[in-house]
């Protein structure tokens, strides 16, 4: 198994430019969410997902979109990058949501100018 | 809404030295998980806990969940340079909704 991955793994954009961060899971798990990490802030929720379909919002959700077609696949839309948004993105997964362990992708360093 | 707080937010040790980690809920928590993140890597998990007064051991790790499951601890016993790196804790509120809140995480330097 893969387990978790994302793509790209570093990405730069101009302010006001739109992007999609792209996370998949291999393990079937049901939970998915992103969160931003940025230094001093630890790991924000960002968005997150119950299972295909659902999706709802987490701590910092202004800016962003997630949809959920399918159980392996989360991404992250941008729709307007702002230089607020610089951070290190990190998608997670789980098997529950209640209880299981999360397992993180490598992560996305995203700047924005 | 629900928040974790994690102390010290740095803690800087000579190799051999004890290091712990604190966290502390607002409100009751059904879990608490741990997360150790090297640097230039991602959070990576190391255990959880979920009884009331719960002790768990991996060896020089020992981690405890306090008896009214709003506090949590992580000790390392004679840190090693292979310690180094940011350790989070992470909860659920108990009856609450899915979502998984962070502390902010004690970043761990250890001078050899």
């Amino acid at each position: 198994n893969a387990g978790v991955t994302q793509t790209p793994k570093f990405q730069v954009l101009k302010t006001g430019q739109s992007m999609t961060l792209q996370c998949a899971q291999d393990m079937n798990h049901e939970y998915m969410s992103w969160y931003r990490q940025d230094p001093g802030m630890g790991l924000r929720l960002i968005h997150y997902s119950v299972g295909a379909g659902i999706t709802d919002q987490g701590e910092v959700p202004n800016g962003y979109n997630v949809s959920r077609s399918t159980t392996e696949d989360f991404p992250l839309r941008l729709l307007s990058a702002a230089p607020s948004q610089t951070s290190v993105y990190f998608c997670a997964s789980s098997r529950a949501e209640s209880t299981d362990t999360q397992y993180f992708g490598p992560g996305t360093r995203l700047t924005v100018l | 809404g629900q928040q974790v707080m994690q102390i010290p937010q740095y803690q800087h040790v000579q190799e051999g030295e004890d290091f712990t980690t604190y966290c502390n809920s607002s409100t009751t928590l059904s879990n608490i998980q741990w997360y150790k993140q090297r640097p230039g890597g991602h959070p990576v998990f190391l255990i959880q806990l979920v009884k009331s007064g719960e002790v768990k051991k991996q060896k020089r790790l020992t981690f405890q969940f306090g008896e009214a499951k709003k506090n949590s601890s992580l000790h390392i016993t004679a840190t090693q340079t292979t310690d180094v790196g940011t350790y989070f804790c992470a909860g659920r509120t108990q009856g609450g909704s899915e979502k998984l809140v962070f502390g902010k995480g004690t970043k761990l330097t250890v001078n050899p």
